[in-house]
């Protein structure tokens, strides 16, 4: 049960650049989400989607764009990289109909220069 | 006033301690508490997950929660090297999955 997998695990982009962060999970939940997490800031988000087709904009939208593409794939994209995204960007999911919290990959570690 | 505060430590114990973690919110209508492990450059994982106030225990684990205080704690008991990481507390309004994290509390136990 490989839960939530997130790629690429690290990458570096040049300002200006553009990427798509993957997230699939395989627990059949209906909510993923996108944090970003910076020392001393904690965990941030930035997108969310409660289901298939719907997605919301959390604490720290700006710069990004979400695609939920199916039940399993909510993808995030930086259009125009700048050094602020510098980052580290975690996906979760989660069920409402059970909750039990959510359930973290393990991390895509982004720099920008 | 962020809704979750929590100290960000680091907190530095020897092996076997007792380790008390806390935070405190604002929120008198958060009802599922739950703490997270992260350890280094590593996602988040469930620890612990209580319902309303009450204790619940889970090995060396103890998940304390006082919602007339607006106050949670995770005890440690004889700590090890290896729950050496970062710790967030995180808490939800009933009937919602909108959770609301701390920023974490940074612990080291030396052998």
């Amino acid at each position: 049960n490989a839960g939530v997998t997130q790629t690429p695990k690290f990458q570096v982009l040049k300002t200006g650049q553009s990427m798509t962060l993957q997230c699939a999970q395989d627990m059949n939940h209906n909510s993923m989400y996108w944090y970003r997490q910076d020392p001393g800031m904690g965990l941030r988000l930035i997108y969310y989607s409660a289901s298939e087709g719907t997605t919301d904009k959390g604490e720290v939208p700006n710069g990004y764009n979400v695609s939920r593409l199916n039940k399993r794939e909510f993808s995030l994209r930086l259009e125009s990289a700048a050094p602020s995204q510098t980052s580290v960007y975690f996906c979760a999911s989660s069920e409402m109909a059970n909750f039990m919290g959510y359930t973290f990959g393990s991390g895509t570690r982004l720099t920008v220069v | 006033q962020k809704e979750v505060e929590q100290d960000p430590g680091p907190l530095s114990v020897p092996e076997g301690a007792i380790v008390s973690l806390n935070c405190t919110y604002s929120n008198s209508a958060f009802q599922y508490f739950m703490w997270y492990r992260q350890y280094s450059r590593k996602g988040p994982e469930l620890l612990m997950y209580t319902y309303s106030s009450g204790n619940k225990e889970d090995g060396r684990f103890t998940a304390q929660v006082d919602k007339s205080s607006k106050y949670i704690s995770l005890f440690i008991r004889d700590s090890q090297p290896s729950d050496s990481a970062t710790y967030l507390c995180a808490m939800s309004v009933g009937n919602t999955d909108k959770l609301i994290f701390g920023t974490g509390t940074r612990l080291q136990v030396f052998p």
